[in-house]
């Protein structure tokens, strides 16, 4: 699986958009990017994923540019509940052993 | 059940004592996972389940470690002689089968504490 680079913290103000780079130059043409994030003391949650088109759902956008080598996890209004390290995993499509490749993600911090 | 389920939440035993985790997977979900995530670190892939089986052992560490899932739902982690290293909070996951979508549902872990 190819290996991501993000920030190891960001900081974001409440109602503001919150804005995470994920760095994946090494991605290949198959491979699905993937977002998840972790609440203090909870398991990692799904977010979104995608491979060429930005993608949107109730929680989150993501914008992933043109040679794919990097995206942005897009939170449009956070509140204090986003407060959570997040995780972009990159990982080609497996219909049976979906295994996933975590890092260290990034501790995103919303400020009140 | 509603999401995935993991006991004891919380596990303090002694240097080389025996420990089972157990994991109640999502009702329906043919996919197992566990994982192992050590403070400020992401979680570590352990092993796999499709079913009955363990289709991917890869990520246990020795062979202090086993888990089973006999009737391919409930699943338990083993941990024989435990060690202050294996001190860590484990997390089961559980997922469709040929969704092909990797989305897996987590539940919140148990913390096992090696004295």
């Amino acid at each position: 699986d190819a290996k991501t680079t993000q920030p190891t913290s960001m900081d974001c103000a409440e109602g503001r958009a919150a804005n995470l780079p994920c760095n994946h130059s090494t991605i290949s043409g198959n491979e699905y990017v993937y977002w998840y994030r972790q609440i203090h003391s909870q398991g990692p949650q799904y977010i979104i994923h995608g491979l060429k088109n930005n993608e949107t759902n109730e929680m989150a956008s993501l914008i992933i540019t043109e040679d794919r080598k990097s995206s942005t996890l897009i939170l449009p209004h956070a509140t204090l509940r986003d407060t959570a390290v997040y995780y972009c995993i990159v990982r080609p499509p497996n219909f049976g052993n979906e295994k996933l490749t975590f890092g260290t993600g990034t501790r995103l911090t919303i400020i009140p | 059940g509603a999401g995935v389920s993991q006991t004891p939440s919380n596990k303090v035993t002694e240097k080389g004592k025996y420990v089972e985790l157990r994991c109640d997977p999502i009702s329906g979900h043919t996919a197992l996972y566990w994982y192992r995530q050590s403070l400020g670190q992401g979680p570590e892939f352990l092993i796999y389940f499709q079913g009955t089986g363990a289709a991917d052992d890869s990520g246990l560490p020795n062979d202090r470690f086993f888990a089973v899932r006999p009737e391919g739902s409930v699943s338990t982690l083993k941990i024989q002689r435990t060690e202050r290293g294996d001190s860590a909070v484990y997390l089961c996951a559980s997922s469709s089968q040929g969704s092909g979508a990797n989305v897996l549902t987590f539940g919140a872990g148990s913390r096992l504490t090696v004295l």
